[in-house]
């Protein structure tokens, strides 16, 4: 069954350092989703995007936030300056034609800034 | 404004009970909403979808009820196995909008 793989699963910076989440969609999906969840909190989204740019953003994804799609399979968060607040699980998610379609999210990152 | 949330925090339920999660959703041009299931150390996984045409829609052991009157969600699980025991969120799509809102999440306890 295909699946959306992430990696690392677990990563600790130092707060101000940059860190660059990877995650592979399914291979024929379209559009690709980062989300957060804090410890214990629901699941935020971050940011959507479709055809090599950005669709949709929330308040949370400013400045310090970009993503990108480097070649046909990954699809790249990078925090540029991290904050101890940034501290979150962070899940890459793909769907196939539009929104409207079963969104599949990878297994997460624990992102632990200090 | 958007958001999802749910009535019950915890639900603690008997092994072949039947569970009902419920869900309030407050943007009413959503046109799209999801079930998710989330275990301990893992990413949401799907468990069932229904568009906003639809009153209902099964699956295998899981049924999703909307009522758009009154901007409700649920889910009812049959013959719960302790294999449920998760965390699940209910999220919608507000139409025109590439995005998922996800709701607060229900723990759903199996005892056997």
């Amino acid at each position: 069954e295909p699946e959306v793989t992430q990696t690392p699963s677990h990563q600790v910076t130092q707060m101000g350092q940059e860190v660059i989440l990877r995650c592979v969609p399914i291979s024929n999906h379209l559009y690709f989703y980062w989300y957060r969840q804090i410890l214990g909190q629901k699941v935020e989204f971050l940011v959507s995007f479709y055809n090599n740019e950005i669709s949709e953003k929330s308040e949370i994804f400013d400045d310090q936030f970009s993503v990108e799609r480097p070649d046909g399979s990954n699809f790249t968060l990078k925090i540029r300056s991290t904050k101890l607040e940034d501290s979150a699980m962070y899940f890459c998610a793909s769907s196939g034609e539009d929104m409207n379609t079963e969104a599949f999210f990878g297994q997460g990152t624990r992102l632990t800034v200090v | 404004g958007e958001s999802v949330g749910l009535h019950l925090p915890t639900l603690s339920v008997q092994e072949g009970d039947n569970s009902i999660i419920n869900c309030a959703y407050s943007n009413s041009a959503s046109d799209y909403f999801i079930w998710y299931k989330q275990e301990s150390g893992k990413g949401p996984q799907f468990i069932i979808d229904i568009r906003s045409n639809m009153d209902k829609r099964q699956g295998q052991r899981v049924t999703v009820l909307l009522n758009k009157t009154v901007k409700h969600l649920s889910l009812q699980i049959a013959a719960t196995q302790p294999g449920d025991s998760a965390v699940y969120f209910c999220a919608e799509n507000p139409a025109g909008f590439q995005k998922l809102v996800f709701g607060t999440g229900t723990r759903l306890l199996v005892s056997p």
